[in-house]
């Protein structure tokens, strides 16, 4: 596997499950971030992972919880989610800033969210 | 604060024209600056940036940017284009904060390539 891998790529869900998505980079990257899409709307940064350590949480509700457990790899817990919720979230990995290599992002191709 | 505006949501072109994406930023300091594409069903995949030194930078499938300090912006162009660049345009400005990478997204432009 190359880049940032992510899966499952569509998950359909009721509002009283519980999913997780995964994401796993393989770029030796130190930080990672969750971002959701929604139709019509900017990219919303959801949070930010650097070294394991949770840096950003953009008040998002508690129904989403993110695990880093090392970093590669990068979690969203899902658990009674609304309809409003359906979007497509994305995960990306970067370097740590300051070292030459402009910011930029590598995103993974997302997992599509639908919640019935 | 930086923030990103993209004129046009929705912008078409022939096959073979000029395309032209427009992007405006806000930034308190040196922005670094990006161009981001996403295809249908796709993640997002970097298609240039600027940092620092020389204000043309080149991408991949053919695109350019220009950085324009005076102007705060940051179009996106390429000379000719071709029914596989249909697709969703992202400029980006970022704010390092030391620790992670922060990337301000603007609302993002359809592009359409007609026959």
């Amino acid at each position: 596997e190359t880049g940032v891998t992510q899966t499952p790529r569509h998950l359909v869900m009721g509002m009283t499950n519980k999913k997780s998505l995964k994401c796993e980079q393989h770029l030796g990257h130190n930080a990672m971030y969750w971002y959701k899409q929604s139709a019509k709307k900017p990219l919303e940064l959801m949070f930010v992972y650097n070294f394991k350590e949770q840096t950003e949480n953009n008040s998002v509700p508690s129904r989403f919880s993110p695990e880093c457990p090392n970093s590669s790899h990068l979690f969203l817990h899902l658990h009674t989610l609304q309809p409003e919720d359906s979007a497509l979230y994305l995960c990306a990995s970067s370097h740590r800033p300051g070292r030459g290599r402009g910011d930029e992002q590598f995103f993974g191709p997302g997992t599509r969210l639908t919640v019935l | 604060a930086q923030s990103v505006t993209q004129l046009g949501s929705h912008v078409s072109v022939s096959e073979g024209a000029l395309v032209l994406l427009r992007c405006n930023y806000s930034s308190s300091v040196p922005p670094y600056l990006f161009w981001y594409v996403q295809y249908p069903n796709q993640g997002l995949q970097l298609l240039l940036k600027y940092t620092t030194g020389a204000t043309l930078v080149k991408g991949i499938n053919g695109f350019e940017a220009e950085f324009k300090k005076s102007e705060t912006s940051f179009h996106l162009t390429k000379p000719s284009a071709h029914m596989s660049d249909a697709a969703e345009y992202f400029c980006a400005v970022s704010s390092s904060t030391g620790t992670a990478s922060k990337l301000t997204f603007g609302t993002g432009t359809r592009l359409q390539v007609t026959l």
